[in-house]
């Protein structure tokens, strides 16, 4: 079946500093790979998409690669400041016996300040 | 453009109870996505809707689950015979019709069975 994973340990990084997140999967090509953040208590907002065919997108301080081979991608916020502190969800769009996005268990960051 | 909206956002209710949510999804938005979600996990699939038509549903969901989705509009997610482990938030998500659009959330219904 197809799974995807995250650090499951929370990664606590200083302000300032670049934090680097990892989404693994198997079994499964998606079409699309997309980032999410999500705050305690709240449903998780939008922040990055990445097609199969790119290598790499970026958004202000966010960066996300993505390499098909590898299955996996990497997830950068640069500069990092204590209101990132959230958890951040991968998620991948693509055909599995019906076209949906399913999504990884998260990794929690906290950035001290 | 008023979000995805979700009804109520907390509810307790006794096991053995039926419990309906209700999710208002962005107007222009096709698509439509239940999820749910418990503490420490991420969003787990349970069904979508393309306009009324229920084009998946996931086989973790049980006969004690059902979704409607009946104008194409809003949609409600009812629980039958609640048991304890239905306790999470339940997630509604909308997204226009063609793939690799962001899906875009509401704050979720947080259900509690004691």
């Amino acid at each position: 079946s197809q799974k995807i994973e995250q650090n499951s340990e929370a990664l606590n990084i200083q302000e300032g500093k670049t934090a680097t997140l990892t989404c693994n999967y198997t079994n499964y090509s998606p079409a699309y790979l997309q980032w999410y953040r999500q705050d305690p208590g709240r449903g998780p907002v939008f922040l990055l998409l990445i097609r199969e065919n790119e290598k790499e997108k970026r958004k202000e301080r966010l960066k996300v690669t993505f390499d098909t081979t590898l299955k996996q991608s990497l997830f950068h916020i640069t500069a990092s400041q204590p209101a990132d502190s959230a958890t951040y969800l991968c998620a991948l769009e693509g055909f599995t016996g019906g076209f949906k996005t399913i999504f990884g268990a998260g990794t929690r960051l906290f950035v001290k300040a | 453009d008023t979000g995805v909206s979700q009804n109520p956002r907390h509810k307790i209710t006794k096991r053995g109870q039926n419990v309906t949510f209700r999710c208002d999804p962005i107007s222009e938005h096709n698509r439509l996505y239940w999820y749910r979600q418990t503490l420490g996990q991420g969003p787990e699939f349970l069904t979508y809707f393309q306009n009324e038509a229920q084009l998946e549903k996931s086989r973790l969901l049980s006969d004690r689950f059902s979704a409607e989705r009946p104008k194409g509009s809003f949609s409600t997610l009812e629980i039958q015979r609640t048991e304890q482990g239905d306790s999470a938030m339940y997630l509604c998500a909308s997204s226009l019709e063609n793939s690799g659009n962001t899906i875009y959330f509401g704050e979720g219904s947080w259900l509690t069975v004691v």
